[in-house]
């Protein structure tokens, strides 16, 4: 089965400082989605990326996939308290169309002031 | 926006019990998913359904749960004798018939506490 490790488990980060999250997985990447997870809450949908190479940014928030690696990364610029949560990677289990996703250990966010 | 919804957010139960979680995805999916989290572990899949029947089920999916789409709009789990150990957040998500390629929508989850 595919298995996603997230790096680093934890980040404490000060307001404005960068940081990125690592997301790397056992098995080929099929297409790979970030979310976030606030505690004891829902997922929330950042972006989902499909192919080797491909970035995607929203907001302060940049994603990139490394299909060779099968590997993603993912960058905050600018960090604000609001970024602070459980940040997910997830990775489709094959190109058909039912496919679920399996998910990271995520990473846990605090941003200070 | 349209969302996925979950109800009930809490439920509290006596092991051995039945529990139903509801939930009522976007309204133009076809696929549609069951995952839980145990408190500080990871979001796990469960199960996932399409064409009113179960497409995959995981490991953790077994006789003591079930699926069940009764109308056009509800989907459901049951857990038919609650254990200690089924006690979880429970999400619900649907995604549209282009299934590879937008997003996984999730509920707010339910959260299941079973004594």
């Amino acid at each position: 089965s595919q298995e996603l490790e997230q790096s680093p488990q934890s980040l404490i980060v000060q307001e404005g400082k960068n940081l990125t999250i690592n997301c790397t997985s056992s098995k080929t990447l099929y297409g790979l989605y970030w979310y976030k997870q606030k505690y004891g809450e829902g997922l929330i949908f950042l972006m989902m990326l499909q192919k080797g190479g491909e970035e995607k940014s929203h907001e302060k928030i940049t994603a990139k996939l490394d299909e060779k690696k099968q590997q993603s990364s993912l960058h905050i610029t600018a960090s604000q308290p609001s970024h602070a949560g459980i940040y997910l990677c997830g990775a489709l289990s094959s190109t058909g169309t039912a496919s679920k996703l399996t998910f990271g250990t995520g990473t846990r966010l605090q941003v200070t002031l | 926006e349209p969302e996925v919804t979950q109800t009930p957010s809490h439920q509290v139960t006596q092991m051995g019990q039945e529990v139903i979680l509801r939930c009522v995805p976007i309204s133009n999916h076809l696929y549609f998913y069951w995952y839980r989290q145990i408190l500080g572990q990871k979001v796990e899949f469960l199960v996932s359904f399409y064409n009113n029947e179960i497409s995959e089920k995981s490991e953790i999916f077994d006789d003591q749960f079930s699926v069940e789409r009764p109308d056009g709009s509800n989907f459901t789990l049951k857990i038919r004798s609650t254990k200690l150990e089924d006690s979880a957040m429970y999400f619900c998500a649907s995604r549209t018939a282009y299934a590879n390629t937008g997003e996984l929508f999730f509920g707010e989850g339910s959260r299941l506490t079973v004594l």
